[in-house]
């Protein structure tokens, strides 16, 4: 696709639930980042994945949080046991293999609400 | 550990006045830094990086190293300029960036 597509937009649940937000990269990025964008917070690091590398995931804010990336493209950013606290909006961004230029390519990101 | 600091959430000056969006950065190494741009409805983009020394739809920004900061300004603001920007941080070697908390950025008429 010509940019990076996240699903679903909007997504409402319940405190206690799961949840699964997914993230499709742009075509030939091998680099993926999840952020997480918050009123006061501003924009968090969670995690990033580099090819078939080890993910860095020192930005994943409990052992709630999970991530994946299957065959170097679509990632999953799993959150367990949600709280009202993970209310947020979930970015996913890619770049080029090395990130150069400083450019990240964003999504429209995905607004989670736990209720 | 490094850390970007936008010290105002909020920031409203009228049309046809400077704007100055301020930035500071804690890393002693060298830095490379940028703004990043998310206007209403839009996704998150990058405007501009210090190392171009660049200016960006009149955006212009400085890196001073002795004070640490990146301040982001514009000699004349404009309607179509109200956003929320970004500050960000990559650090030596790194792969990821580190962003500050924003500034919203609103232009009166």
């Amino acid at each position: 696709g010509a940019g990076v597509s996240q699903s679903p937009s909007n997504k409402v649940t319940e405190k206690g639930k799961d949840v699964e937000l997914r993230c499709d990269p742009i075509s030939g990025h091998t680099a993926l980042y999840w952020y997480r964008q918050s009123l006061g917070q501003g924009l968090e690091f969670l995690i990033y994945f580099q090819g078939n590398s080890a993910p860095d995931k020192s930005g994943l804010p409990s052992d709630r949080f999970s991530a994946e990336r299957t065959g170097g493209s679509v990632s999953t950013l799993t959150i367990q046991r949600t709280q009202q606290e993970d209310s947020a909006v979930y970015l996913c961004a890619s770049s080029p293999r090395v990130l150069k230029t400083g450019e990240l390519f964003f999504g429209e990101g995905s607004r989670l609400t736990v209720l | 550990a490094q850390r970007v600091t936008q010290p105002e959430k909020l920031l409203s000056v009228f049309k046809g006045a400077p704007v100055e969006l301020k930035c500071n950065y804690s890393y002693s190494g060298s830095p490379e830094l940028f703004w990043y741009v998310q206007y209403s409805r839009q996704r998150l983009q990058l405007l501009l990086r210090h190392i171009s020394r660049e200016s960006i739809k009149g955006f212009t920004a400085d890196l001073n190293k002795g004070e640490t900061s990146f301040h982001l300004k514009k000699p004349f603001a404009q309607e179509e300029d109200s956003a929320m920007y970004y500050c960000a941080l990559q650090f030596q070697g790194a792969q990821k960036l580190v962003f500050g908390q924003g500034t919203r950025l609103t232009i009166n008429p």
